[in-house]
This record gives C-alpha cells, sequence and structure tokens, in this order.
C-alpha cells in the first residue's frame, strides 16, 4: 500500500531531446506528489509537484503529467541539456498533522550526453 | 545554497564511540525530519518531530537517539553503531500540515562511515 514504483532506473538522452520518468503508486490517500532531483554528494531538491486535483503541471522545462484513475505519474523533461544529468526520484505522501511523510520511488540515473 | 545546514560533512567513527550529527534550520519550519540514504537507493524516513515533539519513529534501533532541542535544531546521537549503519544522513524541515505545500527542504547531508 505504500509502494511507489518507479521506472527506468536508468536512461541516457542526447542533448535537446526529451527524458520521461514513470511512477505508479498505490495507495489512493496520497494526496502530494513531488519529484526531487539529487546530484552527486548533495541533498535532494525539489523540483517540481502535484496535487491529484489537477492532471498537469509545467515549469520551465519540466512538466508533471498525472493520471488519477491508472494511479500514475511522469515526469517529462523538454530539451534536456548535461546539466540535467543527475539522480530523480518520484515520491508520495499524505500529508498528515504530524509533517510529510514522504515514499520515495527507486530512483532513475539521467544522463544527458551533450 | 540549502537552506538546512548539516555538520559535519563526514565523519568516520568506531563501533564503539559516541558522536553527534546535527542540524540547524531558520526557515521558521516546526517539522524536521532525519532520512538515511544508502549508495543508489532512496532515502529513507527515520524520524519526524513535529513542534519539537517526536511523531514519527519508523522503527529505528535505540543506537539512533534523536533530540529536537529548540524549533531550529535537530540532533542525531550515534552510539554502538554497526558497519551497515554507514550512509548518507540526511535532514530535512517543512511547514507543518495547515499551511504545508508539502515541500520538503533536505540539507546536503553527513556522510558517516563506521569501521
Amino acid at each position: 500500500q505504500q509502494q511507489v514504483k518507479q521506472s527506468p532506473q536508468s536512461l541516457i538522452v542526447q542533448k535537446g531531446g526529451i527524458s520521461i520518468i514513470n511512477c505508479a503508486y498505490e495507495n489512493t490517500a496520497f494526496d502530494y506528489f513531488p519529484w526531487y532531483q539529487q546530484f552527486p554528494g548533495k541533498g535532494p531538491a525539489l523540483l517540481i509537484a502535484i496535487r491529484p486535483d489537477v492532471s498537469e503541471k509545467k515549469e520551465g522545462r519540466f512538466t508533471i503529467s498525472f493520471n488519477k484513475s491508472a494511479k500514475q505519474f511522469s515526469l517529462h523533461i523538454m530539451d534536456s541539456q548535461p546539466g540535467d544529468s543527475a539522480t530523480y526520484f518520484c515520491a508520495a505522501s499524505r500529508l498528515v498533522t504530524s509533517g510529510s511523510r514522504l515514499t520515495f520511488g527507486e530512483g532513475t540515473q539521467l544522463t544527458v550526453n551533450p | 545554497d540549502t537552506e538546512v545546514t548539516q555538520t559535519p560533512k563526514h565523519l568516520v567513527m568506531g563501533m564503539t564511540n559516541k558522536k553527534s550529527l546535527k542540524c540547524e534550520q531558520h526557515m521558521g519550519h516546526r517539522a524536521m525530519y532525519w532520512y538515511k540514504q544508502k549508495a543508489k537507493k532512496p532515502p529513507e524516513l527515520m524520524f519526524v518531530y513535529s513542534y519539537e515533539k517526536l511523531s514519527i519513529n519508523e522503527s529505528v534501533p535505540s543506537r539512533f537517539s534523536p533530540e529536537c532541542p529548540n524549533s531550529s535544531l535537530l540532533n542525531l546521537h550515534l552510539h554502538a553503531l554497526q558497519p551497515e549503519d554507514s550512509a548518507l544522513y540526511l535532514c530535512a524541515s517543512s511547514q507543518p500540515t495547515r499551511r504545508a505545500t508539502g515541500e520538503l527542504f533536505f540539507g546536503e547531508g553527513s556522510r558517516l562511515t563506521v569501521l
């Protein structure tokens, strides 16, 4: 019930291409779906997030698509750049009074070749 | 630059040592978290403090002891650790739920090696 499944494990794209990472969840009580970006030696940083009442959210080159009935969401990175090379984690949480309890996917290592 | 500051950045300790990891934030957040991250794995939640009270303990062994002295500080006391406890320990903070966007702000982590 608490799992978030992420694919692919690794992804290689050419500069200017589109990177697509997919996640699926089981717990319908989740109400917040963020994507975190992590560079080597750094902590994760929030990239973009969505709530289940919208189907798409776009911020610059990054778009989340959300399919509530299928319990799936995905991250699209348009015009991928070598600086986007990092590990991406999808996550899901149910905001409770004690804080935000994130369940992370296993991560996708993205490499963007110049 | 991250607004969650963790010290030390690197720590090497023996199995009989006692050490502490420290975390500080000045964003006025009232929820603070400890996560553990192994190489090529996602962060795993260990503890959550909400309004300086421990609200979540994810069945973490007692050799890890958290402490929240005030709303800006979070410590993780380490004692009698095992080599398998070697990992990156991440601190994070967020607004509590009533005003929350849900965003967690992570520090850069403390890299712990247990010999």
